[in-house]
């Protein structure tokens, strides 16, 4: 199975600043299938982005994707207090479809 | 608007069958992937399986020889049955929807936590 590694497992960072996180697959996935939730304590995961960089329904263009075959991407470029939150990555290229173990952004 | 909505019981014994169902409102359950994904607690997730309207099934290889999924399209339900349970199955369940042949879970239950315990 491809294994996804997320970096780094916490980020602490105030509101307004920028946040960058990473996804790293352990062989190359195809754009289409890369996904991005956010995850909110007691609460289930909301789809961000999905495609690698196509936002869904109601995410705001604070919330972007990039990347391709191994390094992919999720930046947030002004964090609001609703934003802290896990972050999951997903990829559906090869079964089992796998996620990541998740990014913390805390408010520093 | 749409929504979903996990059931069964909450306590399992060892060995046993864990059954959980999830219930679709608002809209039509045809023409869409529907899946399970676990989270234990304050770990990742962790996909079990889909099933479509039709009945084609896909299982986690890792899941597999446990595991069987079903759908029931006149009550826009689907369930999970799992076989065999440790307390390695204790997690948080979730049933999901995406859109055929992607896995963009655009919808999820609120989760329903399962403990495996005697």
């Amino acid at each position: 199975e491809i294994v996804l590694t997320q970096s780094p497992g916490t980020l602490s960072l105030s509101p307004g600043e920028r946040a960058t996180l990473s996804c790293r697959a352990s062989q190359s996935v195809r754009s289409s299938y890369l996904v991005w939730y956010q995850q909110k304590p007691g609460q289930a995961p909301r789809l961000l982005i999905y495609g690698t960089s196509s936002r869904a329904t109601g995410i705001p263009d604070r919330f972007s994707g990039s990347g391709s075959g191994t390094d992919f991407t999720l930046t947030i470029s002004r964090l609001e207090a609703e934003d802290f939150a896990v972050y999951y990555c997903q990829q559906y290229d090869t079964s089992p479809q796998t996620f990541g173990q998740g990014t913390k952004v805390e408010i520093k | 608007q749409v929504h979903l909505q996990e059931s069964g019981p909450r306590l399992v014994k060892p060995s046993e069958t864990l059954s959980l169902t999830c219930t679709f409102s608002g809209g039509s359950i045809s023409s869409f992937y529907w899946s399970w994904i676990r989270q234990p607690a304050g770990k990742g997730l962790e996909w079990i399986g889909r099933i479509s309207t039709s009945g084609g099934t896909r299982y986690n290889p890792f899941l597999k020889s446990r595991l069987t999924m079903s759908v029931d399209t006149s009550k826009n339900q689907f369930s999970l049955s799992l076989i065999s349970v440790t307390a390695a199955d204790t997690a948080v369940y979730y049933c999901a929807r995406a859109e055929p042949d992607t896995a963009n879970f655009d919808s999820w239950g609120q989760g329903i936590l399962v403990t495996v315990s005697s």
